[in-house]
């Protein structure tokens, strides 16, 4: 089963930014956490990752509460081309990890034009 | 650079056949991962390879089967299908194994297999 908490689906208006929660509470001390996309009909696209610290690159922002049971994904600015299925996984990354990734049902982020 | 490369895009099959899948990793990329996507059960681990290795085996009977060859390329193999065997079968390659530090999966766009 998964080990992350996301809301079923979210609007956003475009230009606006979009803040996508998530809750891995069980979270472990060598656990990741990541956040793929998926547009429709698409394979995964990642998007971001992060440890303890806060992280940022081109696409999105991650932040993590320090105490590591939520994080919160941000697209600054989204577009119409955001508009996909947002997953927020958990996964060690070291230590006998393989790349089997746990998928939970994820958020469904539409931007409204 | 060229991403992953998943043939065929799409096909048609009948219950009782057999259905090989094929997957060409980004360059360089020695590990090769494999996802059923459905519209019930969303996506799921199938198997996993790293040199021609496989890794780790997900939830599935033994009708699904994969292999790496020396070159990363990857293939999936479903016998004797059935129509609940309908999916998009999905592909990622990434450049190290899991357990060498932080890893990120690269997917292909998918093969979407119908079975009538």
């Amino acid at each position: 089963d998964a080990k992350t908490t996301q809301p079923t689906s979210m609007d956003c208006a475009e230009g606006r930014a979009a803040n996508l929660p998530c809750n891995h509470s069980t979270i472990s001390g060598n656990e990741y956490v990541y956040w793929y996309r998926q547009i429709h009909s698409q394979g995964p696209q990642y998007i971001i990752h992060g440890l303890k610290n806060n992280e940022t690159n081109e696409m999105a922002s991650l932040i993590i509460t320090e105490d590591r049971k939520s994080s919160t994904l941000i697209l600054p600015h989204a577009t119409l081309r955001d508009t996909a299925v947002y997953y927020c996984i958990v996964r060690v990354d070291y230590g006998g990890a393989t790349n089997k990734l746990i998928f939970g049902t994820g958020t469904l982020l539409a931007v409204q034009p | 650079k060229a991403g992953v490369t998943q043939t065929p895009r799409y096909l048609i099959k009948t219950r009782g056949q057999q259905v090989t899948l094929s997957c060409s990793p980004i360059s360089g990329h020695r590990s090769v991962s494999w996802y059923q996507q459905t519209p019930g059960q969303g996506l799921q681990f199938l198997f996993e390879y790293f040199s021609e290795t496989q890794r780790n085996k997900g939830n599935f009977p033994g009708r699904f089967s994969g292999r790496q060859f020396s070159n990363s390329r990857s293939e999936m193999n479903v016998s004797t299908l059935e129509l609940g065997d309908s999916a998009l079968y999905l592909c990622a390659s990434s450049t190290r194994a899991g357990d060498s530090g932080a890893n990120v999966l690269t997917f292909g766009a998918g093969s979407r297999l119908t079975v009538l």
